[in-house]
């Protein structure tokens, strides 16, 4: 069975400041590997994804990812934090040929001004 | 606009009451999911549909229903059966691939269902 690690409840950090929000999984098979960011009382949104080719992935709002296939780890990261930066992420690991997606248990971000 | 709806946005219910929480999609998905999260817990999956008038139970199905009639639509119904409902429920859905691919999921904006 596979399984998502983020060995951090929270994450403090300034304002312009890199971030990184880590991210660590176990699953037999090549992985889709995926972030998600949720603000309060919302829904998650879709940030980036990892299915194959170059390691080093980007997405919305300037966060990037890199996969690390001997590390088993997907760290979310972004070089210059925002205050707006400030919410809940979660990664999330597929098997292939799966649709079921396991999920972290979330890092909360904060970005001090 | 394509997307998620979910309605109501809260939910107040009383012991021993069954209530549904309504999710429609307009994005042609074939696969939808319904998702409980509770602080700190992470997401976890109550009910899961590749294709309509089927589903699968998730890890947490206990005092859980749900139904799959149409494409666009999965309602779940939280039952008296669920000793401990409170909580922010998440719908979501995604492209199947016929290759067995899998894409990421929309989600919806939840309903947040209370336990008076």
């Amino acid at each position: 069975a596979q399984s998502v690690a983020q060995p951090e409840d929270q994450v403090n950090v300034a304002e312009g400041n890199p971030l990184t929000v880590k991210c660590t999984y176990s699953v037999s098979g090549n992985p889709y590997l995926f972030w998600y960011v949720q603000y309060p009382n919302r829904g998650l949104q879709f940030l980036l994804k990892y299915i194959t080719g170059d390691n080093l992935v980007k997405g919305s709002y300037g966060f990037e990812a890199e996969f690390n296939k001997s590390q088993t780890s997907f760290h979310l990261k972004k070089p210059s934090a925002l205050v707006s930066d400030s919410a809940l992420y979660f990664c999330a690991v597929v098997p292939g040929g799966s649709y079921i997606p396991t999920f972290g248990r979330g890092t909360s971000l904060i970005v001090h001004p | 606009d394509g997307g998620i709806t979910q309605s109501p946005k809260y939910l107040f219910r009383k012991e021993g009451q069954n209530v549904t929480l309504s999710c429609e999609q307009n994005l042609n998905h074939d696969a939808m999911y319904w998702y409980r999260q509770d602080p700190g817990q992470g997401l976890r999956l109550i009910y899961y549909s590749q294709i309509v008038n089927d589903f699968q139970k998730g890890d947490i199905a206990e005092g859980y229903s749900v139904s799959r009639e149409k494409k666009e639509s999965f309602p779940l119904t939280v039952t008296s059966a669920q000793k401990n409902p409170t909580a922010f429920y998440l719908c979501a859905s995604s492209i199947v691939f016929a290759s067995g691919a899998y894409n990421e999921q929309f989600f919806g904006p939840g309903t947040r269902l209370t336990v008076l």
